[in-house]
């Protein structure tokens, strides 16, 4: 079965403490990854779209990542308004572009 | 910029009512989706559109309707809403013509149903 991981659920930093966010997957023939953030009460913003194995996006602090069975989105130098819900997703094979979303990981980033 | 719009942001119903909930998306994309989401649970997967008048179900359609007759335009409906389907409901949109294609989403309804 198709399934999405992200760990770890929750993660407390300092400001300027850096670190990552893993999304693990067991979808063969990827047809991409997704990375979203929420903020409460909101919908999901779209961050990062990723191919394939080995690419690399970056946006301000954060940095995605892409292998063969998980991506990571490194945050570096986190400030408290990074602080959210962030969601990865992937593309299974066919073309009815539904999405397979992970957990979310909820992160807080203290002043 | 992509702008996926819903109906309401807030929405307080009675057990039983029928409630509809809408969706418009500006960026002439073929699909559309309807979720909820609930702590916990994550986003699910109710009801989705590739095209006008098309619709499949997703994970959990039971319950629920949609209704697409214009390209722009999703609809969700309640027949008659419960007490179990209070959540946030979230519309999103995306390219089929694309193969691979990110999902934009809109602002989500908080519903209330009581």
């Amino acid at each position: 079965e198709d399934q999405v991981t992200q760990s770890p659920e929750a993660l407390r930093l300092q400001e300027g403490e850096s670190s990552s966010l893993n999304c693990s997957y067991t979808v063969s023939g990827l047809r991409g990854l997704f990375w979203y953030r929420q903020d409460p009460g909101k919908g999901p913003e779209f961050l990062f779209t990723l191919y394939s194995a080995g690419e690399e996006k970056e946006k301000e602090r954060l940095k995605a990542t892409l292998t063969k069975k998980e991506s990571f989105l490194h945050i570096t130098a986190p400030k408290p308004e990074d602080s959210a819900t962030y969601l990865c997703a992937v593309q299974p094979p066919g073309n009815t572009g539904k999405l397979i979303f992970g957990q979310g990981t909820t992160l807080q980033v203290k002043p | 910029d992509v702008k996926v719009t819903q109906s309401s942001r807030y929405l307080v119903k009675r057990t039983g009512e029928k409630v509809f909930l809408e969706c418009v998306q500006d960026m002439d994309h073929e699909n559309m989706f309807w979720y909820r989401q609930d702590p916990g649970l994550g986003l699910r997967l109710i009801y989705f559109s590739y095209d006008v008048k098309m619709k499949e179900k997703g994970d959990i359609p039971e319950g629920y309707s949609v209704s697409r007759e214009k390209k722009e335009r999703f609809s969700l409906i309640l027949e008659s809403a419960s007490t179990n389907q209070t959540s946030m409901y979230l519309c999103a949109s995306s390219f089929r013509r694309i193969k691979r294609s990110e999902q934009y989403f809109g602002p989500g309804t908080r519903l209330t149903v009581t």
